[in-house]
């Protein structure tokens, strides 16, 4: 099957710092990628939306000057949070659609990101 | 607003029952359905999805149910086994949008 990976898988950064998660699919070209934020014990919340070459789609309510959003190539899409606080605290996971299929089961998800802003 | 909620937080099953995990929807536009197992720590992986246009779908060892008239979705799950255990998320597609929302999840317990 179809591999996405996330790096890194647990990041503790301070107060005040920026932070890069990086989104890779590892044997397929993602045209698109998203970006999801889950809360201990709570579902994942779509963040944004990333498209290869164009500027991210943002979800109403989530910063763009703050989650920075950057999908260069095919397989990369990296996720910057921004002058970090503790409140940014959270699992993030991202998630790969394979280029040329619109059906969900073609996108497949990372392993996940735990920052903790301490 | 659009939301996909699970009936019930916490499911607790003996090994080797069947398992159900109920989902309601309330976008009548979404298109398509899917079920995410989720371990700790963790993302989500794929176990089974479902067309807005069947009512029923079975995989190994799992089920999907859609029932559109009430806007309710399960997973069924066969002869529960300790691996089972995890959070289970329903996601819906909205029709319109094309994004991914998901449930609120269930944790299925499996006791030896």
């Amino acid at each position: 099957g179809a591999v996405v990976s996330q790096h890194p898988s647990r990041v503790i950064c301070k107060s005040g710092t920026s932070v890069k998660i990086e989104c890779r699919s590892l044997d397929f070209q993602a045209t698109t990628m998203f970006w999801y934020r889950q809360f201990p014990k709570q579902s994942l919340m779509l963040m944004a939306t990333s498209n290869e070459g164009s500027k991210a789609t943002y979800e109403q309510g989530v910063e763009k000057d703050k989650f920075l959003i950057n999908h260069a190539s095919l397989t990369l899409s990296t996720l910057t949070v921004t002058s970090a606080h503790p409140e940014d605290s959270s699992f993030y996971i991202c998630s790969a659609r394979r280029t040329g299929f619109s059906s969900i089961t073609e996108a497949f998800f990372g392993q996940g990101t735990r920052l903790t802003v301490v | 607003g659009e939301s996909v909620g699970l009936h019930l937080p916490t499911l607790s099953v003996q090994e080797g029952d069947n398992s159900i995990i109920n989902c309601a929807y309330s976008n009548s536009a979404s298109d398509y359905f899917i079920w995410y197992k989720q371990e700790s720590g963790k993302g989500p992986q794929f176990i089974i999805d479902i067309r807005s246009n069947m009512d029923k779908r079975q995989g190994q060892r799992v089920t999907v149910l859609l029932n559109k008239t009430v806007k309710h979705l399960s997973l069924q799950i066969a002869a529960t086994q300790p691996g089972d255990s995890a959070v289970y998320f329903c996601a819906e597609r909205g029709g319109n949008t094309g994004k991914l929302i998901f449930g609120q999840g269930t944790t299925l317990q499996v006791k030896p």
